[in-house]
């Protein structure tokens, strides 16, 4: 199984300011597909953004982007002019050639108004 | 509501008994998978199904567990003779016929909780 380390178990962040997740995994496969979710209080998890590795091009969604760093194996995520509302857990997922997704054990992140 | 639906999303056992739950995919996924949250964890697959197959259940415990999906209605994880540490939340996903191995995303559910008492 790939291992997916989120070293950051807490991030705070003030309202209307960027905040960076950080995410790195380890695997010997070159193609592969990164995303990152998002679980509120109401626990669903909600697809934030997702990267294919074989694309240099860092995805971008609204507020939400990435920093895909592929020969560091990084996957950060950065969020722009923080809402109230982007309080949640985050989740740095890999899948590789199969169908299981990897998971990391979240980063809590919380936003000051 | 196109998506992922799970029921019940709170359910509350006492230890012995029988757990169930039910995950109907998104319109047009022929694929379900079903994860496990532990408090405060990430989550961890637990089995990959077909329509009338089990493709992997390499995450699924050895005992009292198991899943199915029928070619008619929704997929079902039971679990038998509940523990207190069968409390979790259990997530169900879906994917388009062309599986995960495509890339494409897998959406998942609400997710149902279950506390054994």
């Amino acid at each position: 199984a790939q291992t997916v380390t989120q070293s950051q178990p807490e991030m705070s962040v003030q309202e209307a300011e960027t905040v960076t997740l950080s995410c790195t995994y380890d695997t010997s496969e070159s193609d592969y597909y990164l995303f990152w979710y998002k679980q509120p209080p109401s626990r669903q998890m909600i697809l934030v953004i997702r990267q294919e590795a074989y694309k240099q091009q860092n995805a971008t969604e609204n507020r939400f982007s990435v920093n895909f760093q592929k020969a560091a194996k990084s996957f950060s995520l950065k969020i722009s002019d923080s809402q109230l509302g982007d309080a949640a857990m985050y989740f740095c997922a890999y899948k590789g050639d199969d169908y299981k997704l990897s998971f990391g054990a979240g980063t809590t992140v919380t936003v000051r108004a | 509501n196109a998506g992922v639906m799970q029921n019940p999303r709170h359910l509350v056992r006492r230890r012995g008994q029988e757990a169930r739950l039910r995950c109907s995919p998104v319109k047009g996924h022929s694929h379900v998978y079903w994860y496990r949250q532990l408090p405060e964890e990430g989550l961890k697959f637990m089995v990959y199904l077909q329509k009338e197959n089990i493709i992997d259940e390499s995450g699924m415990p050895k005992e009292r567990f198991s899943a199915e999906f029928p070619k008619e209605g929704p997929s079902i994880l039971r679990i038998q003779q509940v523990v207190r540490g069968d409390s979790a939340a259990y997530f169900c996903a879906s994917s388009p016929p062309e599986g995960g191995h495509s890339g494409n995303t897998i959406y998942f559910g609400e997710g149902s909780w279950l506390t054994v008492v």
